[in-house]
Order: structure tokens, then sequence, then C-alpha cells
């Protein structure tokens, strides 16, 4: 149980291409997702928490309107980086969590590397 | 502030056991968490603890004391497979998961 899966695993385009990112919870109903950034041999950075039927939730220094989130239902999170450049190249990585488990762990989907030309 | 302490990169042997500590300041406590994460990979989750002492799970052990700020993480048996990176990630009191760089563990044949 606890499946999450993500859609592009790869993305290569050119810049100023907006990419749309998905993360769904296969097996449970997420209220929370949560979205990742990693650059390579650094930890994992928190972008932003999205709460579904509400606004998400951004990090310091993420632009909004930038990244795109949108969290319709209760088991699809969408991520929007719009008008990518070569800097937004990275390792996209979405989680979420299932209510139903007692210690609530972060189940993370295969990710999603975004690579801008 | 909040920070995570661990070794960057350790090496063991094919069979042997290694334990990989980790330390921690987080603004509250509600547990924490050990991710495994393959190069390339996104993390997969390992183990919880939220009570001191060892909570064990096949060939792989966590530890936590919370009077320290300490936690462990014990692979037994090693295999090549489990040649990775370590995230030990505790909860703030915000249920947000704190996140190092983790621990990058080689296994030599």
């Amino acid at each position: 149980g606890a499946v999450v899966s993500q859609h592009p695993s790869r993305v290569i385009c050119k810049s100023g291409t907006s990419v749309k990112i998905e993360c769904r919870s296969l097996d449970f109903q997420a209220t929370t997702m949560f979205w990742y950034r990693q650059f390579p041999k650094q930890s994992l950075m928190l972008m932003a928490t999205s709460n579904e039927g509400s606004k998400a939730t951004y990090e310091q220094g993420v632009e909004k309107d930038k990244f795109l989130i949108n969290h319709a239902s209760l088991t699809l999170s969408t991520l929007t980086v719009t008008s990518a450049h070569p800097e937004d190249s990275s390792f996209y990585i979405c989680s979420a969590v299932n209510p139903g488990e007692g210690n609530q762990p972060q189940h993370f989907g295969d990710g999603t590397r975004l690579s801008i030309l | 502030g909040q920070n995570i302490d661990q070794p960057t990169e350790m090496t063991a042997t094919e069979g042997a056991i290694v334990q990989i500590n980790c330390t921690y300041q987080t603004s509250g406590f509600n547990g924490l968490f050990w991710y495994q994460q393959h190069a390339g990979e996104a993390p997969t989750f390992l183990s919880y603890n939220v009570l001191d002492g060892l909570e064990e799970k096949g060939r792989f052990s966590s530890f936590l004391s919370r009077s320290k700020g300490y936690s462990y993480l014990l692979l037994k048996e090693l295999q090549m497979k489990d040649s990775a990176s370590y995230l030990c990630a505790p909860m703030d009191s915000n249920y947000q998961l704190i996140w190092g760089a983790g621990t990058k563990l080689i296994i030599k044949p």
C-alpha cells in the first residue's frame, strides 16, 4: 500500500516552456502532498505543501507564480513550472501522507528529472 | 535553528554491519524517519521512531534517544544493493520533515 505515482519521469524542453508534473496517490486519499526539489548531491528542499481544496503553502524563496500547484482532488496534485529556464533544471519529487498510517511517513513518487535547454 | 548532522560518506564490506549516526536539533519533535535514496531515485521510507529505543525491521534497525537528539540506523548482513544514501529526517512541531544531505554508503565486495 501507500503507492505514489509521479509523471512524467523525465522532461527535456526548451527555455520558456511550461512543464506540468502530476503526482497521484494510487491506493489512498492524500489530503496533503509535498513538492520537493533536489539538486545533485544536495538535500531535499521543500518547495511547498499542497492541501486538497485550498491554496498551497510555499516555502520562503519559492515563487508561487512560477511554481503553480493545484491539488484539486484527494488523489492528485500538480506542479506546473511556468516559463522554465535552465536554472530550473533539477530533480522534482512529490510525496504524500496516508492519513490511515499511524506514523504518517511521507511516501515519495519516483521523481521527475527536468532538463531545460 | 534546525539542523541535522550525519557523516557525509561511509564505506563497509558486503556481509558486514554498519551503523549510521545522526544528531539533530529541531523546533519541537514528532518523531524521526530514516529514508533510503539510491542515486537518481526518490527516497523510500525505511523506519520511524517516536519513542526512545530500538525498532527492528529485518536487516535494518533504528534507534532513538530523544534526550540526546540522537538516532542511528543499523544495517546488518550488508548487500551490494544497500549502496545508497541514507537520510535521517526528524519531524518538527509543525509536522514538517527536516532534511539533511544524508550519508552516502558505499558497499565493497
